[in-house]
């Protein structure tokens, strides 16, 4: 059983322009969770997904960032008009649902390292 | 030893030695609780988890403890082995249905051979 994939590992963005990240929860997993980490601190919450729903966005920011799990297909974190204050490390979790909510059980992607110049 | 200021708190033990990193919870609603490794370019990986309603678990090589009265969780690593170097955090979520997790600020651990 594959684990929860991410792409790209590393993205590298000029001021201004766009970023894209993806996400593949684990197979069987309808919930998904992106989380940030900033060097020498702990991942912070963003958003909380289901398929086709954004249950939770309090994490994120209200301007240019926005998050979406299609019915098909990966989880993507967009990041529009990138400033280097985005500079960190994108973590995507999923979990597996249980009786109708998810299971408290997070499971991490190897993350997305983006670098804005 | 331990250095303050912007950088994580580091534990340095030796090989062979347990470890215990510690970790103080602000919520008293939070119900569950996690331990995660982190190595160097890696994402967080699962060690040990707990409920509310209870006080222990142990795992292979690891205990979890959680003080309730005093929001206190602590995770003992027995015969610490290199291969455990890396950051460990703590985290919490509480059955509101939101289930994000709040992690706590890290602790660098440091195995000398």
């Amino acid at each position: 059983n594959a684990g929860v994939m991410q792409n790209p590992r590393h993205l590298v963005r000029r001021r201004g322009q766009e970023a894209r990240l993806r996400c593949s929860p684990m197979k069987g997993h309808s919930h998904v969770y992106w989380y940030r980490q900033l060097p020498e601190e702990g991942l912070k919450f963003m958003v909380y997904l289901q398929k086709e729903n954004i249950i939770d966005e309090s994490g994120m920011p209200k301007e240019r960032f926005s998050a979406e799990f299609p019915k098909e297909g990966p989880s993507i974190l967009r990041i529009q008009q990138v400033v280097r204050g985005d500079s960190a490390a994108y973590f995507c979790a999923s979990s597996p649902p249980l009786a109708g909510a998810a299971s408290y059980e997070q499971y991490f992607g190897p993350g997305t390292r983006l670098t804005v110049t | 030893g331990e250095s303050v200021g912007l950088h994580l708190p580091t534990l340095s033990v030796q090989e062979g030695d347990n470890s215990i990193i510690n970790c103080a919870y602000s919520n008293s609603a939070s119900d569950y609780f996690i331990w995660y490794k982190q190595e160097s370019g890696k994402g967080p990986q699962f060690i040990i988890d707990i409920r509310s309603n209870m006080d222990k678990r142990q795992g292979q090589r690891v205990t979890v403890l959680l003080n309730k009265t005093v929001k206190h969780l602590s995770l003992q690593i027995a015969a610490t082995q290199p291969g455990d170097s890396a950051v460990y955090f703590c985290a919490e979520s509480r059955d509101t249905g939101r289930r994000a997790l709040t992690f706590g600020s890290g602790t660098r651990l440091q195995v000398q051979p």
